[in-house]
């Protein structure tokens, strides 16, 4: 198993262009996130999946969409880049127990963008 | 709201001392705690866990308690390696679902020869 990747490791963008990051996992995991980590604040959530067709939003979903056409695959759109959204993204996948039983995260190895 | 803090870093040690890095929390209800690791250049990986108060998780030498009566649930190891040296990362389960995590900023740690 590949576990979960990520492409591409980096990025540099322009104000106002869009981008796709993205991510799959070939674990069969239902449930699959999107976190940006900045300096000092840790992991913020962006969206989340818990099937596919089916997403929400985190704490910070503000300029980044997602879809999940698929079980594997979970893209994050960049709509319109702004410095702010400057950071290391990471995606996340796990298979959630029935109930609310935590089930182990697994992380890929993040996509560093940078917006001049 | 949910919310998570921990101590500030960078943390610089000698190899074979003994390292605690706090962890505090706020949330309702019962939350399940976590500490996570990251190394240079990759992605997070669960180092331990504790789902009920008074749990108490280990993994490679890494422990910690849930202490629901202090809120904490700080990392101990009694002899650390230079392969320790990374980011570590305490987190709560989010109440309104079990998948979400809410994170602490990161404590990095640096272990000299």
């Amino acid at each position: 198993n590949a576990g979960v990747t990520q492409t591409p490791k980096f990025q540099v963008l322009k104000t106002g262009q869009s981008m796709t990051l993205q991510c799959a996992q070939d674990m069969n995991h239902e449930y699959m996130s999107w976190y940006r980590q900045d300096p000092g604040m840790g992991l913020r959530l962006i969206h989340y999946s818990v099937g596919a067709g089916i997403t929400d939003q985190g704490e910070v979903p503000n300029g980044y969409n997602v879809s999940r056409s698929t079980t594997e695959d979970f893209p994050l759109r960049l709509l319109s880049a702004a410095p702010s959204q400057t950071s290391v993204y990471f995606c996340a996948s796990s298979y959630p127990k029935t109930g609310t039983s935590y089930n182990e995260q697994f992380f890929g190895p993040g996509t560093r963008l940078t917006v001049l | 709201g949910n919310s998570v803090t921990q101590m500030e870093g960078p943390v610089t040690l000698s190899e074979e001392a003994f390292l605690t890095i706090n962890c505090t929390y706020t949330a309702t209800g019962y939350p399940s705690l976590f500490w996570y690791v990251q190394y240079p250049g990759e992605g997070l990986q669960l180092l331990l866990k504790a789902t009920k108060a008074d749990d108490k998780g280990s993994n490679k030498g890494f422990e910690a308690t849930y202490r629901k009566e202090t809120t904490s649930f700080h990392l101990e190891k009694g002899s650390v390696q230079v392969s320790d040296s990374a980011v570590y990362f305490c987190a709560l389960s989010g109440i309104q679902g079990a998948q979400k995590l809410v994170f602490g900023q990161g404590t990095r740690l640096t272990i000299n020869p």
